[in-house]
């Protein structure tokens, strides 16, 4: 069954600062991997995804993310937090074995200090 | 395209009562999926339809539940009788068909149960 972690419950980082939300996963073989944004009151919205090919994803917003097979890991990343990005993210993953049904992680709350 | 739609936004009842929740998915999209949010459990799967029928309905708490989908375009989550645990963040994404699975999530519904 496949499975998705974000260790870390809430990230508080400076406005201008880099930014790393971790993601970890558990499958076998290659999982299509999302990452996605929920602002108060709002309903997610996707940020990128990764399918296959290049290992570094670009998305909106400014935001990239690395699959890193070695590490069953998808980090979220972004070179300078603007306040504007203080939201909850969410890592998420589906797999054939799910029936391409995405399980989302419990996600990462960013507070972004000015 | 409005994107998903979903109604009530917010709805305060009373423990007992019924309650109804509406969504209308993107046009053109073929699968459904309704979520509930808390703080305790996360994001969960409560149900998912492909083509208007329910393919899995695994993640329904209770038999208090119950969702139906009538046609493309419409799809109810049901709740009765309705009790204070049952006071989440109600979600309802939909989805083109294909591994390309790209959720695109409404607002939800805020149901408060007194």
């Amino acid at each position: 069954a496949q499975s998705v972690t974000q260790p870390d419950i809430h990230i508080t980082v400076s406005e201008g600062a880099s930014l790393e939300l971790r993601c970890n996963y558990s499958y076998g073989a290659t999982p299509y991997l999302f990452w996605y944004v929920q602002s108060p009151g709002q309903g997610l919205q996707l940020l990128l995804k990764y399918f296959s090919g290049d290992t570094l994803v670009q998305g909106i917003k400014g935001f990239e993310a690395e699959f890193k097979r070695s590490q069953s890991s998808f980090n979220l990343r972004k070179p300078s937090v603007h306040w504007s990005d203080a939201a909850e993210y969410f890592c998420a993953v589906a797999t054939s074995g799910g029936s391409y049904i995405p399980t989302f992680g419990r996600g990462t709350s960013l507070i972004v200090h000015p | 395209d409005a994107g998903v739609i979903q109604s009530p936004r917010h709805e305060v009842t009373e423990m007992g009562q019924e309650v109804t929740l509406r969504c209308k998915p993107i046009s053109g999209h073929n699968s459904l999926f309704w979520y509930r949010q808390t703080m305790m459990r996360g994001l969960e799967l409560l149900i998912y339809f492909n083509n208007n029928v329910p393919i899995d309905d695994s993640g329904m708490p209770e038999d208090r539940f119950s969702a139906k989908m009538p046609n493309a375009s419409f799809s109810t989550l049901k709740i009765q009788p309705s009790e204070p645990r049952d006071s989440a963040v109600y979600f309802c994404a939909s989805v083109t068909s294909g591994v390309n699975n790209e959720q695109f999530f409404g607002p939800g519904t805020r149901l408060t149960v007194l």
